[in-house]
């Protein structure tokens, strides 16, 4: 099965702050990667699908980049409603299979 | 509006079985795959099982042979029978719709149900 090694898992930064996450899978994966924001009490929401492109309603702040085996994903001016844990998450397709990355937790420093 | 609402969530003894629906509104259900994604308290998700349009299913070996994914087009509805359920299958339960890029990422998502494996 293809692991998904999500880092950092936490990370606090300040309003107007860059905030980078990545995510590396065990094998090259193309560009089948996802990301979600998730707040708390709430379902995940799809922010970046196949590995780049920002799903139709998100803020433009948001974006991802990667392919293969290495995925980045980029907040580039943090904002207060941005407080939420991030997943990547990959599709295998023979057969079908997902893999989530254990998450990365974003505070306001 | 896009919708799905799951239901059938509670506690349930070790060993016992319990079947979650997801009813879907606002979208031609018949033509998306769908997936159960699950959450234990404080930790982070884990894929539960696929369902694809004609009918084919996939699982992870966690729930593999205990766990069956099935839906109802005619009733825009999606199931999930869970059997021989254990300490660590409680979790909320999250039906999801797989949009329309090609790595399966889910678009939409219900709002979740708690299944509690509890003695």
């Amino acid at each position: 099965d293809i692991q998904m090694t999500q880092s950092p898992s936490s990370l606090s930064a300040s309003v107007g702050d860059r905030v980078t996450i990545t995510c590396q899978a065990s094998q090259d994966i193309s560009n089948y990667l996802n990301w979600y924001q998730q707040k708390p009490g709430k379902a995940p929401k799809l922010l970046i699908y196949d590995a780049s492109n920002l799903e139709t309603g998100v803020p433009s702040r948001f974006s991802g980049s990667g392919s293969g085996t290495d995925f980045t994903f980029t907040i580039s001016s943090l904002q207060p409603e941005d407080i939420a844990t991030y997943y990547c998450q990959q599709y295998d397709n023979l057969p079908p299979r997902l893999t989530f990355g254990g998450g990365t937790k974003v505070e306001i420093k | 509006e896009v919708q799905l609402v799951e239901s059938g969530g509670g506690l349930v003894q070790p060993g016992g079985s319990l079947r979650l629906s997801c009813a879907a509104s606002g979208f031609t259900f018949s033509s998306y795959d769908m997936h159960w994604v699950r959450q234990a308290t404080g930790k982070g998700l884990e894929w539960v099982s696929a369902i694809g349009t004609a009918g084919d299913t996939y699982y992870p070996g966690s729930v593999k042979g205990r766990f069956t994914i099935s839906r109802e087009n005619a009733k825009n509805s999606l199931y999930l029978q869970m059997n021989s359920l254990r300490a660590g299958d409680t979790a909320v339960y999250y039906c999801a719709r797989v949009g329309d890029g090609g790595s399966g990422g889910m678009d939409v998502w219900g709002q979740g149900t708690t299944v509690t494996v509890s003695s």
